[in-house]
């Protein structure tokens, strides 16, 4: 079973606002990644966050981490027409090398 | 420099054929992954090389999947008696050494249709 649940499923905003997706795990991680995926195809990693950090900016994005939930934020922040894609959260579990357990996804559409 | 690359970018296959698909990691990269995404089951890992330590092949789903890394480089998933159930798009990607905690990055995926 998928070790990731995010929500929401899809989430439609305009231009210039900000989106916000989570992700929840179920067991303990070594890290959590943030990946984009445009058209179906290949995806973009985005961002990583280590299990003893809380948050990470990398441009217009911010991730945040409570490993005592379980979850993990992605907010990206006065979203364009271009981040329009699918985001997906995928984590590295201890001891398991460095395969990734993903989620089933968002799907961000920003109107113009 | 070049990103993974994966060959062929669209398969058609009819059932009970075997397929194999190919994947060029990034040069130096040692660690490669194989995932596969399909609408009723998202994305999967399948299978995972790390240098010359034994493949995590823990996410294969049945016994027609196999997968070689040659001199720790090129790739090929191989699917025996392909079933539509199989068709999907199966992506591959690699990572710097090491493997735990490094990004991965991703080809572009081969789409398998079963027909």
């Amino acid at each position: 079973s998928q070790q990731g649940e995010e929500d929401p499923q899809a989430l439609s905003i305009q231009e210039g606002e900000n989106a916000t997706m989570n992700c929840s795990y179920k067991t303990s991680i070594n890290n959590l990644q943030w990946y984009r995926q445009n058209s179906g195809r290949g995806l973009v990693h985005l961002i990583l966050i280590r299990s003893n950090e809380r948050e990470k900016h990398s441009g217009r994005l911010r991730v945040t981490l409570d490993t005592s939930k379980k979850s993990s934020s992605l907010l990206i922040t006065a979203s364009r027409a271009a981040d329009t894609a699918s985001y997906f959260c995928a984590t590295a579990l201890y001891n398991q090398g460095g395969k990734l357990i993903f989620g089933q996804g968002t799907e961000l559409s920003v109107k113009p | 420099g070049a990103g993974v690359s994966q060959s062929p970018s669209n398969k058609v296959t009819e059932k009970g054929k075997d397929v194999e698909l190919r994947c060029d990691p990034i040069s130096g990269h040692t660690a490669l992954y194989w995932y596969r995404q399909s609408l009723g089951q998202g994305l999967e890992f399948l299978i995972y090389f790390q240098g010359n330590s034994a493949p995590d092949k823990s996410g294969l789903p049945s016994d027609r999947f196999s997968a070689e890394r040659t001199g720790g480089s090129v790739s090929t998933l191989t699917i025996q008696r392909t079933q539509q159930e199989d068709s999907a798009v199966y992506l591959c990607a690699s990572s710097v050494p090491s493997g735990q905690g490094y990004e991965q990055y991703f080809g572009p995926g081969t789409r398998l249709t079963v027909t």
